[in-house]
């Protein structure tokens, strides 16, 4: 079956680190992943894409990978503020179907000073 | 630029009823999704119209409805509401339905269903 997985429901890390998030998924072609942040009672917020054929993208404190072989995208947050305390969702844009975004369950990103 | 606004923000209905939600897009974005969040399934979608017309739909029953008006505003509608209805309702707009597609969200629809 078709399935995108974000490992960890919740990641709890100091003031500094860098924050890795992980994003896995099956049996799906996808053109392109892409990585939201949600905040308590407010819809997701979209933060980074990265396409099928690039390894790597970034964006200020962010970066996000992309490998293909082992069917995995890795979201970094260097550098971690309180102030990036969320969840992150990862979403999937299948090849057969731009606009039927499949999202992952999300990880709670809890950044303690 | 205004945002994506989704209206009520909170709506309280019994097994049954029936309930129509309403989303404005980001002016220029001509697609509008629908996505049902719960803490069980996290965020799934329902619908997307491009255009007034619906370009695709996710794994919901016949219940679940939608539309799209001339001016890109969309509604929801759900019939005959079940208790596992009780979600965060979002609706997304973007600029084109295809590459790169990055949703806009609303703040979303709390429907509680009783």
């Amino acid at each position: 079956s078709q399935k995108i997985e974000q490992n960890s429901e919740a990641l709890n890390i100091q003031e500094g680190k860098t924050a890795t998030l992980t994003c896995n998924y099956t049996n799906y072609s996808p053109a392109y992943l892409q990585w939201y942040r949600q905040d308590p009672g407010r819809g997701p917020v979209f933060l980074l894409l990265i396409r099928e054929n690039e390894k790597e993208k970034r964006k200020e404190r962010l970066k996000v990978t992309f490998d293909t072989t082992l069917k995995q995208s890795l979201f970094h947050i260097t550098a971690s503020q309180p102030a990036d305390s969320a969840t992150y969702l990862c979403a999937l844009v299948p090849y057969s179907s731009a606009s039927k975004i499949i999202f992952g369950s999300g990880t709670r990103l809890s950044i303690r000073p | 630029k205004a945002g994506v606004t989704q209206t009520p923000r909170y709506l309280i209905k019994t097994r049954g009823q029936q309930v129509t939600l309403s989303c404005s897009p980001i002016s220029g974005h001509r697609s509008v999704s629908w996505y049902q969040q719960t803490p069980g399934q996290g965020l799934q979608f329902l619908f997307e119209y491009f255009s007034e017309t619906q370009r695709n739909k996710g794994n919901f029953p016949g219940r679940f409805s939608g539309r799209q008006f001339s001016n890109s505003r969309s509604e929801m509608n759900v019939s005959t509401l079940e208790l596992g209805d009780s979600a965060l309702y979002l609706c997304a707009s973007s600029l084109t339905t295809g590459d790169p597609n990055i949703q806009y969200f609303g703040a979303g629809t709390r429907l509680s269903v009783l």
